[in-house]
């Protein structure tokens, strides 16, 4: 079945980088779109990034646009997520998500990673 | 950006009752060429990743109860539990996937009257 592993997270200064990764398996990766999506504590869902099965096309929520990168490796089934000049306010648990077989519905999320942003 | 507005925040029902959410779009997100309503339905439950209940507006995910169900079109939408149980306790968000970016509501918080 569909598994989505992500890592990388941890606490960060202001200003700092981090790189998130979502291992796929049980699925074929390079025919699928995927998404990040955030979490900020006692929030709701915020929609981050979206990157094609090919990687030919990448979209940022304004609040990512310019510091953060969406990539995928397809051999390895691996997506990322590269966060810079990061802020208090990226502070979230931070989900990759499956697209769905015809839509950009979200049928398969993974446990998430933390990022907080804290000098 | 199409803005999504849930109504209520919150609500308190009886177990056994029945719970119904509202989700507004500022936009239609009705598309024409296929006729279906790009908006689905998640349930978000305290320490767990989003979970799929609903797309295209009314189709229920494979394995979510049947006491789920969703309706609407265009721009009004409606999640209903037909019977509140202690385990659908939880934050319930509506998703329009019709355009870039896609926008969740706000979330309505569901708990046990």
């Amino acid at each position: 079945q569909v598994h989505l592993v992500e890592s990388g997270g941890g606490v960060v200064q202001p200003g700092g980088s981090l790189r998130l990764s979502c291992a796929a398996s049980g699925f074929t990766f390079s025919h699928y779109g995927m998404h990040w999506v955030r979490q900020a504590p006692g929030k709701g869902l915020e929609w981050v990034a979206f990157i094609r099965y090919d990687g030919s096309k990448q979209s940022y929520a304004d609040s990512a646009k310019g510091r953060f990168t969406i990539s995928r490796d397809n051999p390895k089934s691996t997506l990322y997520l590269h966060l810079n000049s990061l802020r208090a306010e990226d502070t979230a648990v931070y989900y990759c998500a499956k697209e769905g077989d015809f839509g950009d519905y979200l049928p398969y999320w993974g446990q998430g990673t933390r990022v907080t942003v804290s000098s | 950006d199409i803005v999504m507005t849930q109504s209520p925040d919150s609500l308190a029902v009886s177990l056994g009752e029945r719970a119904s959410i509202t989700c507004k779009s500022s936009q239609s997100v009705l598309y024409g060429s296929n006729n279906k309503n790009y908006l689905a339905w998640y349930q978000v439950k305290v320490g767990q990743p989003p979970k799929l209940l609903i797309y295209w507006a009314s189709t229920r995910e494979s394995g979510v109860p049947d006491r789920f169900s969703g309706s609407g079109s265009g721009t009004h939408f409606t999640l209903n539990i037909s019977s509140l149980q202690a385990e659908d306790v939880a934050v319930y968000y509506c998703q329009q996937y019709c355009r870039t970016p896609t926008t969740f509501g706000q979330g309505t918080k569901v708990e046990i009257k």
